[in-house]
């Protein structure tokens, strides 16, 4: 199995730019979560997605960020307009419904590191 | 709701000290447990979970974590750190009575020195 694929692995824009992030999460996983790593704030969950379906978006920091899951094998999280502030690593996970031994458990993309300048 | 305690921040040891790190839920129902590593630069790796049954888990690397259910804890333990040990560790908790996401602690930065 490929894992939960991430890209790009590092993306760096200027302030005001769009970004978008991809997350292609692991085959039959029918849910899809974005986290965002800081140092300052850990890690903070964003949004997640139950069969393409936006469940919970409140950790969404504000209306510049939006994101997408058109179908079972991709998504995006897109940053518009880009700030300084938004700089951070963004991970994508995946997982089943819960059922037996792996339930619960989150299989982790490798990130995607934003720098905004 | 639902949350994850984990009591140090930050943890120095030497090479061949042993390790416990703290972990407390507040969630009282059915819970499953685990504990993920971060290593410098990469993502984070599952290191051990509890589903039921023993509560003394075992996982990779020399890890084990006991779960006492009446203290809601879940430590992490090594009886001998290694230098290559250092990373950061992340306790997390799922409530099974419904389809949630998994709750992470804020994390516990371990520095092994040689």
């Amino acid at each position: 199995d490929a894992g939960v694929i991430q890209s790009p692995r590092h993306e760096v824009t200027e302030m005001g730019q769009e970004v978008t992030l991809r997350c292609k999460p692991i085959s039959g996983h029918d849910y899809l979560f974005w986290y965002r790593q800081t140092m300052m704030r850990g890690l903070e969950l964003l949004i997640y997605f139950n069969n393409n379906v936006p469940i919970d978006d409140s950790g969404m920091p504000e209306d510049r960020f939006s994101a997408k899951m058109p179908n079972a094998s991709f998504s995006t999280l897109k940053i518009q307009p880009s700030e300084p502030r938004d700089s951070a690593v963004y991970f994508c996970a995946s997982r089943k419904t819960h059922a037996g031994d792996s339930s619960g458990e989150l299989f982790f993309g490798e990130g995607s590191r934003l720098t905004v300048l | 709701a639902q949350s994850v305690s984990q009591h140090n921040h930050h943890v120095i040891l030497s090479e061949a000290a042993s390790l416990e790190l703290g972990c407390n839920y507040s969630y009282g129902g059915t819970v499953n447990l685990f504990w993920y590593v971060q290593y410098p630069g990469q993502h984070l790796q599952l290191l051990l979970k509890y589903f039921s049954g023993d509560p003394l888990v075992k996982g990779i690397k020399g890890f084990e974590a006991e779960f006492i259910k009446s203290k809601f804890s879940f430590n992490l333990r090594k009886p001998s750190v290694q230098w290559s040990d250092t990373a950061e560790y992340f306790c997390a908790v799922i409530n099974l009575s419904g389809n949630t996401p998994l709750v992470f602690g804020k994390g516990t930065r371990l520095s092994v020195i040689a």
